[in-house]
């Protein structure tokens, strides 16, 4: 059973391009979340996704940022007219139900960088 | 709302020597509590967990943690460091509820250096 899938682990963008980062979760895992990294801290949530529904999304930026889980394929982070804040590594992990005694297990992250 | 408070950002310590981590929470509810650790480049992996069985909580490489209600901490511990044990430990707390999943909160986080 492969663990949580990240592509892909580097990602360059000029300022003002778009950023697609792709999570595939644990075989049999219905639940994803996306956290950033930024230099030197801790990571922060951004969204919580159950197959095809937005749960959660009280940690993502207003603008520019989407997420989506599809029935079918990965889950994607969308990032339009990505700025140099945006650098960061971004993190999915996922759990097979919802619970706070669930574990999730975590990817091993997109670095993001904006030049 | 939850927090959670890494008391040291930087910890240096000899190999053979234990480590302490410090970890205080603030929760309104019972929480779930995990330690995770992160080595450059890498994912983060867990090392254990809380979820109000036992107190003191046995983890993987031979860390262990021991969760004090009365004093809102989740110190992590092991009694002779590794060279291997240099790493980012995180510690984390888990939201309530169904609605919110499995959303977890991190402390800054605790690098750790050990010394030859």
């Amino acid at each position: 059973n492969a663990g949580v899938m990240q592509n892909p682990r580097h990602l360059v963008r000029r300022r003002g391009q778009e950023a697609r980062l792709r999570c595939s979760p644990m075989k049999g895992h219905s639940h994803v979340y996306w956290y950033r990294q930024l230099p030197e801290e801790g990571l922060k949530f951004m969204v919580y996704l159950q197959k095809e529904n937005i749960i959660d999304e009280s940690g993502m930026p207003k603008e520019r940022f989407s997420a989506e889980f599809p029935k079918e394929g990965p889950s994607i982070l969308r990032i339009q007219q990505v700025v140099r804040g945006d650098s960061a590594a971004y993190f999915c992990a996922s759990s097979v139900m919802a619970g706070q005694n669930t574990e999730a297990f975590f990817g091993q992250g997109t670095r993001l960088t904006v030049v | 709302a939850q927090s959670v408070t890494q008391l040291d950002s930087h910890v240096s310590v000899s190999e053979g020597t234990p480590v302490l981590l410090r970890c205080n929470y603030s929760s309104s509810y019972s929480p779930s509590l995990f330690w995770y650790v992160q080595h450059p480049n890498k994912g983060l992996q867990l090392l254990l967990k809380y979820t109000s069985a036992a107190t003191l909580v046995k983890g993987i490489n031979g860390f262990e943690a021991e969760f004090k209600k009365s004093e809102t901490s989740f110190h992590l511990t092991k009694p002779s460091a590794h060279m291997s044990d240099a790493a980012e430990y995180f510690c984390v707390v888990s939201d309530q509820g169904k609605a919110a999943g499995n959303k977890l909160t991190f402390g800054g986080g605790t690098r750790v250096l050990v010394k030859p």
